[in-house]
């Protein structure tokens, strides 16, 4: 079935430093993919999505783009603050199926000293 | 804020135990989906309602069950409760297929 693989965390950097969070993929057909984060103490918030390959998310200075050849979709930002610690969630929805589930990774928290 | 409510925020009851969570979704989204997120287990897919129907099941136990009302809230029901099934329940809704905006989330302890 469905599944997605993210790098495990903890993942600790210092301010202003450069993140890539790495995120891969198995799906039929031609999911969309997501990026959820989850701050402390609170709900997921969509950070960012892409529908289709070659597509790139932005939001927040964070971006991610869908690579069908690699099925990936790794989330990048130039220069991370502290403001950004948090779980960081990709996910997929597939779209071969009738339900509109969303098939997550298991999470990598971020830690960004200041 | 995404427009998805939940209540409680909180619930502490004991095993044996049976508790209802309560989702209201954003204006005009028909589809209600629940989430169980577990230290162990991750976040898991539960449950989707639509417009009134279930649309579909994931790894929801038989001892939980949930409903979407005419006007289109839901509620998901809890019962037998085990040390096990504490955990953070999340709502999400959504017009249709792909971007789903969460709720706060109720966080039961069972103790």
């Amino acid at each position: 079935g469905d599944s997605v693989t993210q790098m495990e965390g903890p993942v600790t950097l210092s301010e202003e430093a450069f993140l890539t969070i790495n995120c891969t993929y198995t799906a039929t057909g031609y999911p969309s993919l997501f990026w959820y984060v989850q701050y402390p103490g609170e709900g997921l918030q969509l950070l960012l999505k892409a529908t289709k390959a070659d597509d790139k998310g932005s939001n927040k200075g964070f971006e991610a783009t869908y690579r069908k050849e690699t099925t990936s979709f790794h989330l990048e930002k130039g220069s991370v603050q502290v403001s950004d610690s948090a779980v960081y969630f990709c996910a997929l929805s597939g779209r071969e199926n009738r339900d509109d589930k969303i098939i997550f990774g298991k999470g990598t928290r971020l830690h960004i000293l200041p | 804020d995404s427009g998805v409510t939940q209540t409680p925020k909180h619930l502490i009851t004991a095993t044996g135990q049976r508790v209802t969570l309560r989702c209201s979704p954003r204006s005009g989204d028909l589809s209600v989906y629940w989430y169980q997120q577990s230290l162990d287990q991750g976040l898991q897919f539960l449950i989707q309602y639509y417009n009134g129907e279930e649309r579909a099941k994931g790894n929801i136990l038989e001892r939980f069950s949930a409903q979407q009302f005419p006007d289109l809230h839901s509620e998901l029901n809890l019962s037998s409760l085990e040390l096990g099934d504490s955990a953070l329940y999340f709502c999400a809704s959504s017009v249709g297929k792909d971007t789903q905006y969460f709720g706060p989330g109720t966080r039961l302890t069972v103790l």
